[in-house]
């Protein structure tokens, strides 16, 4: 089955770390951009951050520059988030999503996992 | 950062009507990189539609997308029960942007 499913997400205090990852199987990952997009409670959705099939390009929103960084793991078909200075702000539900391939820098996204949330509060 | 309006806000119709959901980008979005997702509570986005008229794999004909430039439209021909849901447009290429989303709900 094509599916990605994350993990990782939990409570958290402001300033604190936490790391997501993404566990993804039924396709070849090493093939694809992927991206984390989120959506806080309530709210729309929000594109956080994106890398290549061989990580060669990263981008991140400005939201979280800085702060959160993207990597993946080829030979795991896996993908992660290191979200470090964690603010109120970035309590959300963080899903994983795939990119198809296309002549952009960053696409659309054709799968979606079901998220995991992240809640920063004292 | 192009900023994506979608109207209106909520929609609320019965069965077998005709949905008609616009977006609106705040600047032209180019190669009409411009997607359609559908979310239903507790669940992810489901792409329905990206290049701003192309279907994605599995998606009923009964969605369709069209629009260029600045101006966006989604229609859904004849309302399903499974189709009242939220939906949000997408705009992609470098920094890519959602609207803040139109609800679809039953009348």
């Amino acid at each position: 089955e094509v599916q990605l499913v994350e993990s990782g997400g939990g409570l958290v205090k402001p300033g604190g770390s936490l790391r997501l990852s993404c566990a993804a199987s039924g396709f070849t990952f090493s093939s694809y951009s992927m991206n984390w997009v989120r959506q806080a409670p309530g709210k729309g959705l929000e594109w956080v951050s994106s890398i290549s099939s061989s990580s060669s390009y990263i981008y991140y929103a400005d939201s979280v520059k800085g702060r959160f960084t993207i990597s993946r793991d080829n030979a795991k078909n896996s993908l992660y988030l290191q979200m470090n200075s964690l603010r109120a702000e970035d309590t959300a539900v963080y899903y994983c999503a795939r990119q198809p391939p296309l002549r952009a820098i960053v696409g659309y996204f054709d799968l979606w996992g079901r998220g995991t949330l992240v809640t920063v509060s004292s | 950062e192009i900023v994506l309006t979608q109207s209106p806000g909520t929609l609320s119709l019965s069965p077998g009507e005709r949905a008609t959901l616009s977006c609106r980008a705040s600047q032209s979005v180019s190669s009409s990189y411009l997607a359609w997702y559908q979310q239903k509570p507790g669940q992810a986005p489901r792409l329905l539609i990206y290049g701003a008229s192309s279907r994605a794999t599995g998606i009923p004909d009964r969605f369709s997308g069209s629009g260029s430039g600045t101006d966006f439209t989604l229609t859904i021909s004849r309302l399903e029960p499974e189709d009242f849901a939220v939906y949000y447009c997408q705009q992609y290429g470098s920094s890519p942007t959602f609207g803040q989303g139109t609800k679809v709900e039953i009348k």
